[in-house]
């Protein structure tokens, strides 16, 4: 079974720069890494996703590690805004989908 | 907003009972996932339809079963309620079979008496 694990919380100071990490130890070649974050009674928001290479959007750059298991989810500068939980999900693509989230990791910005 | 709606968002049945949620995907998308939240817990996938055929299924009992019609909306039926049922089911959409963003709904509170 696929096993995600990210640290409970972490904090951060308002406009620094976070980096929230993530192992995926049993990913395989087309299995993809996705972030997203949650709010208290929302659903899960977008933030990035990628295979291989390191990616960036205007949220944030995701740098996945040259074994792939292991992948790092950077703020650039961090807003109170960003203040949710942040999931990575080891999504398993071929004959039959899975998804595993991670417990999660607990973000708190500091002004 | 994604897009994505779900219905009831709030339901509250017995032990025993069964239970139908329903998920209206994002227009243009074609498959669609359904995940268990328990409080305080990370998103757990139950399972994925893409054009009506289920396409991947996680660690759940035959008594979660789904559907996905021809306009893509689909429902998550639990017969035989636990109390353990009890939990935030979300749903998601996408445009592709793997690999693509997912697109969240707000998710259906179910509370199991």
């Amino acid at each position: 079974d696929a096993k995600t694990t990210q640290p409970n919380s972490m904090e951060s100071n308002e406009e620094e720069p976070v980096h929230l990490p993530c192992n995926h130890s049993t990913i395989s070649g087309t299995d993809y890494i996705h972030w997203y974050r949650q709010l208290p009674s929302q659903g899960p928001e977008y933030v990035i996703h990628g295979l291989t290479s390191n990616v960036n959007n205007r949220m944030a750059s995701l740098a996945i590690a040259e074994d792939r298991k292991s992948s790092t989810l950077i703020l650039h500068r961090a807003t109170l805004r960003d203040a949710a939980v942040y999931y990575c999900i080891h999504d398993r693509s071929g004959s039959a989908r899975q998804l595993t989230f991670g417990s999660g990791t607990q973000l708190t910005v500091l002004p | 907003e994604t897009g994505v709606t779900q219905s009831p968002t709030h339901l509250i049945k017995t032990r025993g009972q069964q239970v139908t949620l329903r998920c209206s995907s994002q227009s243009g998308h074609n498959t669609v996932s359904w995940y268990q939240q328990a409080l305080g817990q990370g998103p757990q996938f139950i399972f994925q339809y893409y054009r009506e055929e289920e396409n991947g299924r996680g660690n759940f009992p035959p008594r979660f079963s789904g559907l996905q019609f021809p306009n893509y909306s689909s429902e998550l039926n639990v017969n035989a309620l636990e109390l353990d049922d009890s939990a935030l089911y979300l749903c998601a959409s996408s445009f592709k079979l793997a690999g693509d963003q997912l697109f969240f709904g707000e998710g259906s509170r179910l509370t199991v008496l």
